[in-house]
């Protein structure tokens, strides 16, 4: 099946540097892609949509200057959280659109800013 | 406004049982209904999908159905295992606008008992 490549799974950084978080699809060509954060026992948050070869959309409320999404290639999306502070610490999911078959997911960055 | 409701919020249930999550959602005009598992401090894991023109879905001890017209869909699972332990979560992809986002219930979280 379709298969979408996170990493890294786990990430501690210092407050003010930034961090890159790349999502791979394995066996296929994800021409959207979807950055969600996650707080403790809370549902997914949307924060951008990445397409291919064309700017993300952000979802309201968040900082694209903040949060880099680059979707450079069919098969990879990054997100680079800039200028990290602790209030950024979360866990960050990305998901590939598999158009009529549904989404598949990433396992997800638990980031940690300190 | 597009709103996906999950009930209940929390079940704890002992081994071997069958049982009922059920997923709402305020228009009838989707495109898809995708059921997830979420593990503690993981990624999703997708069940089932079901299409718009589609009644219910199965797969293993899973069953999936949906009814447009009422707006609801139930996720049913026989006989539980302490493995099923997770949260399950209700997505769906609405027909009108939202440019393929998905939008979540918050999850029901599953405890089973052995």
């Amino acid at each position: 099946g379709a298969v979408v490549s996170q990493h890294p799974s786990r990430v501690i950084c210092k407050s003010g540097t930034s961090v890159k978080i790349e999502c791979r699809s394995l066996d296929f060509q994800a021409t959207t892609m979807f950055w969600y954060r996650q707080f403790p026992k809370q549902s997914l948050m949307l924060m951008a949509t990445s397409n291919e070869g064309s700017k993300a959309t952000y979802e309201q409320g968040v900082e694209k200057d903040k949060f880099l999404i680059n979707h450079a290639s069919l098969t990879l999306s990054t997100l680079t959280v800039t200028s990290a502070h602790p209030e950024d610490s979360s866990f960050y999911i990305c998901s590939a659109s598999l158009g009529n078959y549904g989404y598949t997911f990433g396992s997800g960055t638990r980031l940690t800013v300190v | 406004k597009q709103e996906v409701t999950q009930i209940p919020a929390a079940l704890s249930v002992p081994e071997g049982e069958n049982l009922v999550l059920n997923c709402s959602f305020t228009d009838s005009a989707i495109y898809n209904l995708q059921w997830f598992r979420q593990d503690p401090g993981k990624g999703l894991t997708s069940l089932l999908l079901i299409q718009s023109s589609q009644r219910e879905q199965t797969s293993g001890r899973l069953n999936a159905s949906l009814d447009k017209s009422s707006g609801r869909s139930t996720l049913y699972i026989a006989a539980s295992q302490p493995g099923d332990s997770a949260t399950y979560l209700c997505a769906v992809r609405f027909n009108a606008g939202n440019n393929r986002k998905l939008i979540w219930g918050l999850g029901t979280s599953l405890a089973v008992n052995p």
